[in-house]
């Protein structure tokens, strides 16, 4: 049983549309982390969020905690965008990660 | 700046040698991780460290061991390759608990020939 679910598994889109990848957890949390990791790379923060929404350049994150889920939205995409996007909810010492969306956009 | 270093980018070891994994912190984090990422199936949990020659298991710790000797540093010691530990390896370090960033370093590619 995964703690963290993450949808769609792989996603490719054209240069300019725009992306939602869902998270859903069944534990629970005070906060929700979204990670990005590109291609060779290692992997950075994008948001930490507890409640609401977080907007970052053209990255949104909406996080519903009654609901258990939290969306990453990309408006505008450009193929710099193309990276796995993983979802991660810490609990105590720990991390759970869901297994991650691999996104491509085409110029 | 967080800065989490990784000894190794990439590596080539026969099956049955032993191999070291090193990661240092540069921030004084009490807390060190070492996952493994394969295709499908995400970030695992290896082992971690909430401080020095502390260690606890996480998902998948058979085939591996851990040393932390130092607050900054923490290793992973592949006793004795096997085909199956080609993965790419990442460390990571955290202050504290509850809900502080984690922070990777730029991972290990381990091929095990």
């Amino acid at each position: 049983k995964n703690e963290v679910e993450q949808s769609p598994q792989n996603l490719t889109a054209q240069e300019g549309e725009f992306i939602t990848i869902n998270c859903s957890y069944s534990v629970g949390i005070s906060a929700l982390h979204w990670l990005q990791q590109h291609p060779g790379g290692g992997i950075v923060s994008l948001f930490m969020l507890s409640s609401g929404k977080k907007k970052h350049g053209r990255l949104i994150a909406t996080i519903n905690i009654q609901e258990k889920h939290s969306s990453l939205h990309i408006t505008a995409s450009h193929p710099r965008d193309s990276a796995v996007y993983i979802c991660a909810v810490p609990t105590g010492n720990q991390f759970y990660f869901g297994t991650g969306t691999s996104l491509t956009v085409i110029p | 700046d967080v800065k989490v270093t990784q000894s190794s980018r990439y590596l080539v070891k026969r099956t049955g040698e032993k191999v070291f994994l090193e990661c240092v912190q540069d921030m004084d984090h009490e807390n060190m991780f070492w996952y493994r990422q394969d295709p499908g199936l995400g970030l695992r949990l290896i082992y971690f460290s909430y401080d020095v020659k502390m260690k606890e298991k996480g998902d998948i710790p058979e085939g591996y061991s851990v040393s932390r000797e130092k607050k900054e540093r923490f290793s992973l010691i592949l006793e004795s390759a096997s085909t199956n530990q080609t993965s790419m390896y990442l460390c990571a370090s955290r202050s504290g608990q509850n809900d502080n960033e984690q922070f990777f370093g730029p991972g290990t590619r381990l091929t095990v020939l």
